[in-house]
């Protein structure tokens, strides 16, 4: 069985300081590990994914991941933080069956001036 | 490409109201999917198919059900709407074996 838990609900950074949102997965297959962006009243926009190619993953406006398998760990980070990252993200994890996503639960951020 | 769409955007409806969801892709992906977003929840699988003819349900497919004519559409049908059925409902889209899915936009459904 697979899941994926987002460690934080809401993160909050002051803009230009760096960003660290959580997720651990578990999966009994070889992962294919996702984050996603939705901005408020928007649809859900791919930022990056991890397909078992190169660990550290580099993905849309200047956010990376870092895949983990010893510990599990697929967190989301970003350098600077700036106003415009404000949203929910999430976490998605895919296995076996590639088309079948499992969410957590959205981490939302804020960015303070 | 327009990708993938979702009609309405928004809407109301009384409890035991029926009403059908589309949704609608132009990228010639095989596999479909529905899934509803609730706050604190995430998104949570409802129905999905892998292909025209073919449809299986997901984690939560009580009060729903879909069928699949062609590979460009899935429509979601609500056949008796209840105040549990209040959520945002999102479509995606993927080339089978593919891992990407990519979403509409979403419609967001208030059952009163």
């Amino acid at each position: 069985a697979q899941s994926v838990t987002q460690l934080d609900s809401h993160v909050s950074v002051s803009e230009g300081t760096p960003v660290l949102l959580r997720c651990n997965y578990s999966s009994s297959y070889s992962p294919s590990l996702f984050w996603y962006v939705q901005h408020p009243n928007k649809g859900l926009q791919l930022l990056l994914k991890y397909t078992s190619a190169a660990t550290l993953v580099k993905g849309i406006n200047g956010f990376e991941a870092e895949f983990k398998k010893s510990e599990t760990s697929f967190h989301l980070t970003k350098p600077s933080a700036h106003m415009s990252d404000a949203a929910e993200y999430f976490c998605v994890v895919s296995g076996k069956l590639a088309y079948k996503y499992i969410f957590g639960t959205g981490t939302r951020l804020k960015v303070l001036a | 490409n327009a990708g993938v769409t979702q009609t309405p955007k928004f809407q109301v409806l009384k409890t035991g109201q029926s009403m059908t969801l589309q949704c609608a892709q132009d990228m010639n992906h095989e596999y479909m999917s529905w899934y509803r977003q609730d706050p604190g929840m995430g998104l949570r699988l409802i129905h999905y198919s892998v292909g025209a003819g073919i449809t299986d349900q997901g984690e939560v497919p009580n009060g729903y059900n879909v069928s699949r004519s062609t590979t460009e559409d899935f429509p979601l049908r609500l056949l008796s709407a209840a105040p549990s059925q209040t959520s945002v409902y999102f479509c995606a889209s993927s080339y089978f074996g593919d891992n990407e899915q990519f979403f509409g936009p979403g419609t967001r459904l208030t059952v009163l």
